[in-house]
């Protein structure tokens, strides 16, 4: 059974850090690896999809790196910004003909002015 | 809006009655998800489908549980005598699949569902 671990649960950065966001998951029989933004009582934003043969994608401040071999993904994030505190998941879709997502539990980042 | 959309919002009901919830996908969509997310947990996985066609249920999707595309447009979940342990946000996501290409998931804002 698929699992995904996201460690810390909560980070706290001063404004303009550059900060990394770790995932990991125990089956490197994947599909794709999404990464996910949620704020506070709302849904999911997807924010970079990382295919199985992909290494990294990269979208303005935002980069995301697939290592499948090793089970690990990494969410990069340049010169953080106030707004974008928020619960960032990664989540693992299995190989097959569907996106049955198995999600991480979140990393609560709160950026400081 | 061309976004996912679902409603209502928020409900809160009594134990042992009955609840649905709607989803509006993203109009030329064929996928239609629908997660469940308590506190401090990523979403859990519940049903899927394929335009009408139900493909897949979780096993945490009990008897109460039941969840209809009949058009293969919105999409309906019907909670019947629910539990206090029902309690969660109730998220709908939709996606356009096109053979085995990756699919990304648009999300809706969820239904946050509060069983007393």
């Amino acid at each position: 059974k698929q699992e995904v671990t996201q460690i810390p649960a909560a980070l706290s950065v001063p404004e303009g850090e550059n900060l990394v966001l770790n995932c990991s998951f125990t089956d490197s029989a994947i599909y794709n690896l999404q990464w996910f933004r949620q704020d506070p009582g709302k849904g999911l934003t997807s924010l970079l999809l990382i295919q199985s043969s992909q290494r990294e994608q990269t979208s303005g401040r935002l980069n995301a790196s697939l290592d499948k071999s090793s089970g690990r993904s990494t969410l990069y994030i340049a010169a953080s910004q106030p707004g974008d505190s928020a619960t960032y998941l990664c989540a693992v879709s299995p190989s097959g003909a569907n996106s049955k997502l198995t999600f991480g539990k979140g990393i609560t980042l709160s950026v400081r002015p | 809006d061309t976004g996912v959309s679902q409603d209502p919002r928020h409900k809160i009901t009594k134990r042992g009655q009955n609840v649905t919830f709607r989803c509006d996908p993203i109009s030329e969509h064929n996928r239609l998800y629908w997660y469940r997310q308590t506190l401090g947990q990523g979403p859990e996985f519940l049903t899927y489908f394929q335009n009408e066609a139900q493909l897949e249920k979780s096993r945490l999707l009990s008897d109460r549980f039941s969840a209809e595309r009949p058009k293969g447009s919105f999409s309906t979940l019907e909670i019947q005598r629910t539990e206090q342990g029902d309690s969660a946000m109730y998220l709908c996501a939709s996606s356009l699949r096109r053979g085995l290409a990756n699919e990304k998931l648009f999300f809706g804002s969820g239904t946050q569902l509060s069983v007393l």
